[in-house]
């Protein structure tokens, strides 16, 4: 199988720009993940779609946001960019809702914010 | 909600030397245990999971403990190599009428000095 992809891998905005962030779960896993890895505070949880529904969202303020198709693709997207905002931004997908099995992480897309 | 707290943040162990990675979380109600190996610009893998009615589980030179009265769990990697050097992240959730997201620790970047 295919494992998870995320697009783009880099990006550089602007404060004040919006991106959105795409990721492609493995075939079958209805589960998509977002986190947001910054170096020093590790994985951080922003939210979770199963067949695209919000299940769980973190503590993260309204300017992220995603969504999930019908295929399971999802997108993340953040507005107003901020400087603090720059990080790893991760993926995961998995067969269950939840984090109660396998999490498949994508490589990844790279932000930055100047 | 859960907190994880994972120590130490670094460590370096020489080549065959055992390495200790210890978690602790806030809610008893976790009962999923997964730790994650991310190698330096690659995705964070699944390496070894437990689960609560388990107190432990060894695969190969890695085991993880699990100490559910003092809401802590440990990762064990004995005979080490230098192909165990990156950063391990503990985390934990709980299976649920609804799934819980995972909560990671801040990570242990582990170094093995052959």
């Amino acid at each position: 199988k295919a494992g998870v992809t995320q697009t783009p891998r880099y990006l550089i905005k602007t404060r004040g720009q919006q991106v959105t962030l795409s990721c492609s779960p493995i075939s079958g896993h209805r589960s998509v993940s977002w986190y947001q890895q910054t170096p020093g505070q590790g994985l951080q949880f922003l939210f979770e779609y199963f067949s695209e529904t919000q299940r769980n969202k973190g503590n993260f303020p309204g300017r992220f946001s995603g969504r999930q198709f019908s295929n399971s693709r999802s997108e993340m997207n953040v507005s107003t960019l901020e400087l603090g905002d720059s990080a790893l931004y991760l993926c995961a997908s998995s067969f269950l809702s939840g984090g109660v099995n396998e999490q498949f992480f994508g490589p990844g897309t790279r932000l930055t914010v100047l | 909600g859960e907190n994880v707290e994972q120590h130490p943040s670094t460590l370096s162990v020489q080549e065959g030397d055992s390495a200790v990675i210890k978690c602790t979380y806030s809610d008893s109600a976790s009962n999923y245990f997964p730790w994650y190996k991310q190698e330096l610009g690659k995705r964070p893998q699944l390496i070894i999971d437990i689960r609560s009615n388990v107190g432990e589980k060894k695969d190969q030179r890695i085991a993880v403990t699990l100490n559910k009265t003092a809401k802590h769990f440990s990762l064990h990697i004995t005979e080490t190599q230098p192909e165990d050097s990156a950063v391990y992240f503990c985390a934990a959730s709980t299976r649920t009428a609804g799934n819980t997201p995972l909560v990671f620790g801040k990570g242990t970047r582990l170094s093995v000095i052959a």
